[in-house]
């Protein structure tokens, strides 16, 4: 099955561009989604099937799938950007996620 | 607009079983399907399947589907989940959670506040 694995931490100074990655066997033959999960709040979808942006998140957050890994870039990083982060793909017929990332703005 | 408003914590011991609710609000109810995640304190997202809410089809996760059961109200556009023979490992944080199609595709556009689950003695 499936697997998807993220970095435990990132930390980017203020201003910096955070780059979060997501690996996992077959992951190029599958869309990637990406979540923010803000502390004791449900996650937000930030970026879907891949590279696509939900209405309403701002342009500084992309996606890209490279082979088997995606990629989350937030460029210009800010304060309320620190937070946890989570990939999640399909695998057949089953929903995967990362164990997710946490994004540390220092 | 769109909101997913689920229902209170709850305190189970250990056999029982529990059924958290998710209102659905400001949408079609019919178009787009309903996923169910927990996600246990410090642990990552854990997906348990969804529940089409236009004919009633659902599909559970292998490791849930022998005790969770997922139905719904379309007069009440609500959605429930019901899991039972609870052990210490289903304390967790419940959410419901809005896929962009009727069918799953994209799940998470919106997502519900989150409905505590905590299996005590």
């Amino acid at each position: 099955s499936l697997e998807l694995t993220q970095p435990p931490s990132v930390s980017v100074p203020p201003g910096q561009t955070a780059f979060i990655t997501c690996s996992g066997d077959r992951l190029e033959t599958t869309y990637v989604s990406w979540y923010q999960q803000q502390p004791g709040q449900s996650p937000l979808l930030v970026i879907y099937q891949n590279n696509k942006r939900p209405s309403g998140i701002p342009e500084r957050f992309s996606g890209s799938k490279s082979g088997n890994t995606a990629t989350l870039t937030i460029s210009g990083t800010q304060a309320l950007d620190e937070a946890d982060y989570y990939c999640q793909a399909w695998d057949r017929i089953n929903v995967v996620f990362g164990g997710g990332t946490k994004l540390t703005v220092l | 607009q769109v909101h997913l408003v689920q229902s209170g914590a709850e305190v189970k011991k250990p056999g029982a079983s529990v059924k958290v609710s998710c209102k659905a609000s400001g949408y079609t109810f019919s178009s787009h399907a309903i996923h169910w995640l927990r996600q246990a304190p410090g642990q990552r997202l854990e997906w348990m399947g969804w529940i089409d809410t236009g004919n009633g089809n659902r599909r559970y996760t292998q490791k849930f589907q022998d005790r969770v059961s997922f139905t719904r109200d379309t007069s009440a556009t609500t959605v429930y989940i019901e899991l039972s023979s609870l052990r210490f490992e289903d304390t967790a944080v419940y959410y419901c959670a809005r896929d962009l199609q009727s069918t799953p595709t994209v799940l998470g556009d919106y997502w519900g506040q989150g409905t505590r689950v905590t299996v005590s003695s």
